[in-house]
């Protein structure tokens, strides 16, 4: 089965810190994404990756950065934390450089970040 | 740009049939999927659905009417588990490739 894991599930910050959030997938993904999700608003895409060291910018990306310095592991770097970015955030993985066909992906559990 | 609709909320009977919408525009479809996501969980993948039809998976069923924008999921024989959101899904080549996600459905089913 794959797994997406996200190194923590629920964290208080406050405003202006640094918020680091871990993903790490085990099934050698190529493509790996960070959405936010908020009520009445649905996942909303942040940024994603197709490979080591690249990056592409979603729907969302202002206030937000990523890091892909291994395959296997996506990170989400909030440079400055503010209070309307509490939120729940979810990483996810999919197979192959291309998007098309069947490829779904897949989620890891969430990670609840509340900004106060 | 994208728009997915879907309803926010709907409630249904243990053991009855419940048939979820999802209406989409886009400028360059391919593929539609469904998710079912449990309160405090990662969505799981459902269905997918590229070319017109029904597909049938066990309890689950996804429809596609590309001509028309419209999918539905209908899910049979209810069972209290099913309790979930259900999230629509579209692929757009002209977006890359992206997943473009509706605001979810909420099913209640109650006893």
């Amino acid at each position: 089965d794959v797994k997406v894991t996200q190194s923590s599930r629920y964290l208080v910050k406050r405003t202006g810190e640094k918020v680091f959030l871990e993903c790490v997938q085990d099934m050698d993904h190529e493509n790996m994404f960070w959405y936010r999700q908020d009520p009445g608003l649905g996942l909303r895409l942040i940024y994603f990756s197709y490979d080591v060291k690249m990056k592409e910018k979603g729907d969302i990306p202002e206030g937000y950065s990523v890091s892909r310095e291994k395959k296997e592991r996506f990170s989400l770097i909030l440079e400055s934390a503010s209070t309307n970015q509490t939120s729940m955030y979810l990483c996810a993985s999919s197979l192959s450089g291309h998007l098309g066909g069947g490829n779904t992906i897949y989620f890891g559990e969430g990670s609840w970040l509340t900004v106060v | 740009g994208q728009n997915i609709d879907q309803p926010t909320e709907m409630t249904a009977t243990e053991g009855a049939i419940v048939q979820i919408n999802c209406t989409y525009q886009t400028s360059g479809f391919n593929g539609l999927f469904w998710y079912q996501q449990h309160a405090g969980e990662a969505p799981t993948f459902l269905s997918y659905n590229v070319l017109d039809g029904l597909e049938e998976k066990g309890r689950f069923s996804s429809f596609l009417s590309r001509s028309k924008g419209y999918s539905y999921l209908l899910l049979k024989e209810l069972q209290m588990k099913d309790s979930a959101s259900y999230l629509c899904a579209v692929r757009d080549r002209n977006a890359g490739n992206m997943l473009t996600f509706g605001g979810g459905t909420r099913l209640m089913v109650k006893p």
